[in-house]
This record gives C-alpha cells, sequence and structure tokens, in this order.
C-alpha cells in the first residue's frame, strides 16, 4: 500500500478523532495531500488539502472543527476532527493531488461513526 | 462548479459499449477527470485532463469533451468495469459529480 490510514472508529457526537495517512514510496513535503470522505451510500466528498508548500484548504463543511497536518519525517498526514456530528459518519480517504486537482493513488480508507 | 452525471444507473452487458456524461455549470476547458470506485474499494482514476488515461488503464476506456460537456467511453464492457463512476473537474472545491452506477443488465 501506497497510502495507508488509520485511526478510524466510533466516536460520541462532540467527540475529537485523530486520523493518520502513512505513506509509502511518495515524499509528503514533495506533494500536495487531501482527505475526502464518504458518507455511507453516498458520493465523494472533498474535506481538506494540505498543500505542498505548506498552507492548507478546508471544505466549508469542515471548516474550524478539522485540522490537517503533515509530519515530514514520518511521512505522514493527519486529520484532527474536532466537534464531531453524526454528518461526519463516513469513509476517510487519504490521496496525493497531482496538479490541477487529480486524486492517485488513493488509500483504501478509514471509517468514522459518530453516534451516540 | 456543479457536476451532473448522466444517467444515474445504466444496466448494460457484457461486451456492450458504456457511455456515461458530465456536465459541469461552469466552463472547465478541458480540465476533466474520471475515476472508478468498486464496492469496498477506494476510487482510482481512470482519465484526466478529459482524455489521457491514467497508467494501467486499459485502452477500452477514453474519455472526450470540453468546456462543460464531457463523455467517458467504455468501448467493450468486461466484468471488471461494473462499477460506479465519478467525474471531477478543477475547482476550488475540488468537486465531483454525484456518480453514475454502471450495473450488469
Amino acid at each position: 500500500e501506497l497510502l495507508l490510514e488509520s485511526g478510524g472508529g466510533l466516536v460520541q457526537p462532540g467527540g475529537s478523532l485523530r486520523l493518520s495517512c502513512v505513506v509509502s514510496e511518495i515524499y509528503v513535503s514533495g506533494n500536495s495531500m487531501t482527505w475526502v470522505r464518504q458518507a455511507p451510500g453516498k458520493g465523494l466528498e472533498w474535506v481538506a488539502i494540505f498543500h505542498r508548500g505548506g498552507t492548507a484548504e478546508y471544505a466549508e463543511s469542515v471548516r474550524g472543527r478539522f485540522v490537517i497536518s503533515r509530519d515530514s519525517s514520518n511521512n505522514t498526514i493527519y486529520l484532527q476532527m474536532n466537534s464531531l456530528t453524526p454528518e461526519d459518519t463516513a469513509v476517510y480517504f487519504c490521496a496525493r493531488e497531482l496538479w490541477p486537482n487529480w486524486l492517485d493513488p488513493w488509500g483504501q480508507g478509514t471509517l468514522v461513526s459518530v453516534s451516540s | 462548479i456543479v457536476l451532473t452525471q448522466s444517467p444515474a444507473t445504466l444496466s448494460l452487458s457484457l461486451g456492450e459499449r458504456a457511455t456515461l456524461f458530465c456536465k459541469t455549470s461552469q466552463s472547465v476547458g478541458f480540465y476533466l477527470a474520471w475515476y472508478q470506485q468498486k464496492p469496498g474499494q477506494a476510487p482510482r482514476l481512470l482519465i484526466y485532463d478529459t482524455s489521457i488515461r491514467a497508467t494501467g488503464i486499459p485502452a477500452r476506456f477514453s474519455g472526450s469533451g470540453s468546456e462543460t460537456d464531457f463523455t467517458l467511453t467504455i468501448s467493450s464492457l468486461e466484468p471488471d468495469d461494473f462499477a460506479v463512476y465519478y467525474c471531477q473537474a478543477r475547482s476550488d472545491w475540488r468537486t465531483f459529480g454525484q456518480g453514475t452506477k454502471l450495473e450488469i443488465k
């Protein structure tokens, strides 16, 4: 696996989780890395991107609650998710973004379930 | 940008030709990509910049179009092709279409 996500699980509304994406054969510091999610039975929704240059952008639905970060020494991308709601329930995928916005490759995903 | 894919579901037999459509709410030039997703798997990049096949993608997959109207064609369906297909356009919000499910008839 080039990208391997972990950290998903069941969390109560209002809780927090941190997802990790360990990357092989691709230097995260030299690439823009993204998180995309997919709610059960639904389509794809872009969540956040950590640009190669070190800046981050977020979808409006998660801005102010989620934080994407990069650890170049461990070649890992993180997604810190706070104030979770049931609407955040989804499989979360990490992926490399190629110019201009194409995503390749993708990890296998990690499931986040927000429920009481 | 809003991406509208049609049809929502396409039922075809092995060996038939599949044609999937993606319409964007504003011009994206030729900056459109297609992804394939099989049940329980991550999406896979198939086509980018309208018509360029990603690494390892068979030649039976082709893309065409420009500006606001795009097409993904599978020339002769094989069992492995039945999946959900998403289009994505170049945009600040990295928007995806809602998907077309290609199922066996």
